[in-house]
């Protein structure tokens, strides 16, 4: 399996433009989650889709922020307008439900960094 | 709500030292216990985890963890690293029934020569 796919790996982009983060989870996994990690507040939860379903996005940050999952095989993070302390690496990581002890498998990271 | 602390940001060890590295949590209902990995610019991948049975789980590379619920403590260990374990390391918890970890801000190992 090639695991949990995300591009593009490294993204540089200036203020204010938009920013779209792309997601391809393990291939049978129902449950994927998109992460931000900062050196100053660690591994935040953003969203969290199960089946396809947004179940829990208390962790996005605004309403600059939107995650999709149109289909079983691919998420997207928005970002727009960017900002600089939007700049992080964003993971996703994807599961299959088995009652709750869920491995998560992550993927490699974006790297984001807003000018 | 449940919550992760590792209690070092850092531990500095050289090679072929034994290493433990901290993680206590606090939950009222049973939990699942993970430790994970993450090498420079990669994500994380899972080390080893508690589900249930034996406390002494062990993982890959070497590692193994013991649970002790009375201290709600979830320790690594490896008797012997190599530089190949310098590495981000990261603690979590997911209550049973639940599908959002909690992840601790994570242990900084540094193998020296």
């Amino acid at each position: 399996d090639a695991g949990v796919i995300q591009s593009p790996r490294h993204e540089v982009t200036e203020m204010g433009q938009e920013v779209t983060l792309r997601c391809k989870p393990i291939s049978g996994h129902n449950s994927l989650f998109w992460y931000r990690q900062t050196m100053m507040r660690g591994l935040e939860l953003l969203i969290y889709f199960n089946n396809n379903v947004p179940i829990d996005d208390s962790g996005m940050p605004e309403d600059r922020f939107s995650a999709k999952m149109p289909n079983a095989s691919f998420s997207t993070l928005k970002i727009q307008p960017s900002e600089p302390r939007d700049s992080a690496v964003y993971f996703c990581a994807s599961s299959i439900d088995r009652g709750g002890e869920e491995t998560q498998y992550f993927g490699p990271g974006t790297r984001l960094l807003v000018l | 709500a449940q919550s992760v602390t590792q209690l070092d940001s850092q531990v500095p060890v050289f090679e072929e030292a034994p290493v433990e590295l901290r993680c206590n949590y606090s939950s009222s209902v049973s939990v699942y216990l993970f430790w994970y990995v993450q090498y420079p610019n990669q994500g994380l991948q899972l080390l080893l985890k508690y589900l249930s049975g034996s406390t002494l789980v062990k993982g890959i590379n070497g590692f193994e963890a013991e649970f002790n619920k009375s201290q709600t403590s979830f320790h690594l260990r490896k008797p012997s690293v190599h530089i190949s374990d310098t590495a981000e390391y990261f603690c979590a918890v997911l209550l049973r029934g639940s599908y959002i970890p909690t992840f601790g801000r994570g242990t900084s190992l540094i193998v020296h020569p």
